[in-house]
């Protein structure tokens, strides 16, 4: 079974603190790492994706990836409000179509 | 920009009715998906299809069919609506991420919220 684990939550920071949220697989034949944002009601919407080793940067979004520790994080930095949802992890293996998805993560920016 | 859409975003049914929920995407993707959403269990891949009458179960196929008999469209069916069967139903069409050479980025659908009376 190939297994994305992330803490429920909820994750509760201040607004403009820097969020971090983090992701662990099982698989190790995982190539490739996405990070969903969720709203309640709505459906996921891609905001990052990472395929290599080391930090990937868009805007306040930065994902973060280790493949030797299986380890995938999101920071969001300056966090708003409006960055209040679900975050899903998702990760795909080389073989196949399908993405494996975490449970998500509950953050909650406080103003 | 990739469009995914869904026949209904709110569904009510009683137990024992054939559902249809039916799913376009408008980019030419020849992978297709369907998962259902529930608290606590995250989202469980149903079945996709990475071609045209092509389909492949996915970790919870039981009590549901699908039917592609055109690349744009993935239908998935409720052959006999029970009450566990009420969900958030997610589409997704797999293509190209934001531009890049990638082409295993999933692009959801808004989602059917289903009810089964």
């Amino acid at each position: 079974q190939k297994e994305v684990e992330q803490n429920s939550g909820p994750l509760s920071v201040p607004e403009g603190a820097i969020a971090s949220l983090n992701c662990t697989y099982s698989d190790r034949g995982s190539q490739s790492f996405f990070w969903y944002r969720q709203y309640s009601g709505k459906s996921p919407e891609l905001i990052m994706f990472i395929y290599s080793n080391g930090d990937k940067e868009d805007g306040r979004f930065t994902a973060q990836l280790n493949k030797a520790s299986q380890y995938v994080s999101l920071l969001i930095r300056d966090s708003q409000p409006s960055d209040s949802a679900t975050y899903l992890c998702a990760v795909k293996s080389n073989s196949g179509y399908a993405l494996n998805f975490g449970k998500g993560t509950s953050l909650l920016v406080t103003p | 920009d990739v469009k995914v859409t869904q026949s209904s975003r709110y569904l009510v049914k009683r137990t024992g009715e054939k559902v249809f929920l039916e799913c376009v995407q408008d980019m030419d993707h020849e992978n297709m998906f369907w998962y259902r959403q529930d608290p606590g269990l995250g989202l469980r891949l149903i079945y996709f299809s990475y071609d045209v009458k092509m389909k492949e179960k996915g970790d919870i196929p039981e009590g549901y069919s699908v039917s592609r008999e055109k690349k744009e469209r993935f239908s998935l069916i409720l052959e006999s609506a029970s009450t566990n069967q009420t969900s958030m139903y997610l589409c997704a069409s797999l293509g190209s991420a934001m531009g890049g050479a990638s082409t295993d980025t999933q692009y959801f659908g808004p989602g059917t919220r289903l009810t089964v009376l």
